[in-house]
């Protein structure tokens, strides 16, 4: 069966400091991957999403990026964080587009 | 574009009550509709899924139908527990342009059963 892993679980970080959560998927190839954040008492933002090696689509300009250096690993980094980074920072696959979606259990991001 | 709306919560129930939270959406074409449920701290697993008119999702009690005439997606269940207190997504996937699909979430209702 599919699992989908995310870590760290937790991570508080200052202002302006850099960041990188990780994101990988067991038990199937080609995933269609997907970085969405949640913020306090609101609903999901999808802000990136790929269909393949090396090809990432980016939903909301931010200073935020993606990338996917192998098939089943999706990483979020940002150069300098933001106040407004704070969130609850969700990765999900699909076999496909418009296929249905899998999250992983979050990444809580706290910028102080 | 595509949008789903769900009714505001938060939603108190007692238990054994019966529930019932409204979806409606819009979209072009026929899109899959989704119930997603978010427990405190974690991620969102999938509750259930139909992806045609007429179609009943249907897992731990929940139920939903897809009802094209009146764009609904309604998230019912019979008797609710303690054990159900949790956020409920409702989400469609349907083309968003420019050969993408996306899942279009609505804002999510809070659910509290209190014994």
């Amino acid at each position: 069966s599919q699992t989908i892993h995310q870590w760290p679980a937790t991570l508080v970080q200052p202002v302006g400091s850099p960041l990188s959560l990780e994101c990988t998927v067991e038990g199937t190839s080609n995933p269609n991957l997907y970085w969405y954040r949640q913020a306090a008492g609101r609903g999901l933002q999808l802000l990136f999403y790929s269909v393949g090696i090396g090809q990432i689509s980016s939903e909301v300009p931010q200073n935020l990026s993606a990338s996917r250096p192998q098939d089943r690993q999706f990483i979020l980094s940002s150069k300098k964080l933001l106040l407004s980074d704070s969130g609850f920072y969700l990765c999900a696959w699909s076999l496909g587009p418009g296929e249905t979606q899998y999250f992983g259990p979050g990444t809580r991001l706290l910028v102080l | 574009g595509n949008s789903v709306t769900q009714m505001e919560g938060p939603v108190t129930l007692s238990e054994e009550a019966f529930l019932t939270i409204n979806c409606t959406y819009t979209a072009t074409g026929y899109p899959s509709l989704f119930w997603y449920v978010q427990y405190p701290g974690e991620g969102l697993q999938l509750l259930l899924k139909a992806t045609k008119a007429d179609d009943k999702g249907s897992n731990k009690g929940f139920e939903a139908t897809y009802r094209k005439e009146t764009t609904s997606f309604h998230l019912e269940k019979g008797s609710v527990q303690v054990s159900d207190s949790a956020v409920y997504f409702c989400a469609l996937s349907g083309y968003s342009g420019a050969g993408s699909y996306q899942l279009t979430f609505g804002k999510g209702t809070k659910l509290s059963v209190i014994p």
